[in-house]
């Protein structure tokens, strides 16, 4: 089952903006991941943070986690078109699975 | 990096027939597999964890003798859609353990497979 949702559900913006989706989730973590997903496309890990920690960056990205609130924000700074893609977060379901929020369906126009 | 692949990446057949999909890693053991089924602008939904050399633990709800799941070596798993319909049409995406062990590893995942039954 899934773990949670992300909102919003699609984002549309022009390259250059920066795109902030977010995510939700139930239960108590030990770490939630990033994944981006081109379509028809596997994912790619993009990043993880551990629930003692509150911000994490990685080039163009910038991940919130605020476990108190049961919820994290990925940020990308400087769009570009590439960009386009779903962006899942993930947390750990116990026996090292992974529990998938719904997913934001990025789109970045030239 | 780790490198999962899939095969075949695209399959199309007869309802009532059988589909072999094979998740491999190619450059690192994975003792834990994992396999996912995608429906189109959706989440991912974990079907069953694959261990080697023992039987596969399903996810409530995923049929195992309509999913056969095999991870025979270190590195190979697969998922077997027995007596395939329409509705197990999907995009289905494996995915593997990184090889450093531990509970904050990430996940490498495979291509995915698109099953087409008609």
């Amino acid at each position: 089952s899934q773990q949670g949702e992300e909102d919003p559900q699609a984002l549309s913006i022009q390259e250059g903006e920066n795109a902030t989706m977010n995510c939700s989730y139930k239960t108590s973590i030990n770490n939630l991941q990033w994944y981006r997903q081109n379509s028809g496309r596997g994912l790619v890990h993009l990043i993880l943070i551990r629930s003692n920690e509150r911000e994490k960056h990685s080039g163009r990205l910038r991940v919130t986690l605020d476990t108190s609130k049961k919820s994290s924000s990925l940020l990308i700074t400087a769009s570009r078109a590439a960009d386009t893609a779903s962006y899942f977060c993930a947390t750990d379901g116990g026996y090292n699975k992974l529990i998938f929020g719904a997913g934001t369906r990025l789109a970045v126009h030239p | 990096g780790a490198v999962v692949s899939q095969h075949p990446s695209r399959v199309i057949c007869k309802s009532g027939t059988s589909v072999k999909i094979e998740c491999r890693s190619l450059d690192f053991q994975a003792t834990t597999m994992f396999w996912y089924r995608q429906f189109p602008k959706q989440s991912l939904m974990l079907m069953a964890t694959s261990n080697e050399g023992s039987k596969a633990t399903y996810e409530q709800g995923v049929e195992k003798d309509k999913f056969l799941i095999n991870h025979a070596s270190l590195t190979l798993s697969t998922l077997t859609v027995t007596s395939a319909h329409p509705e197990d049409s999907s995009f289905y995406i494996c995915s593997a353990r990184g090889p450093s062990g531990g509970a904050l590893d990430t996940q490498y995942f495979g291509p995915g497979t698109r099953l087409t039954v008609l």
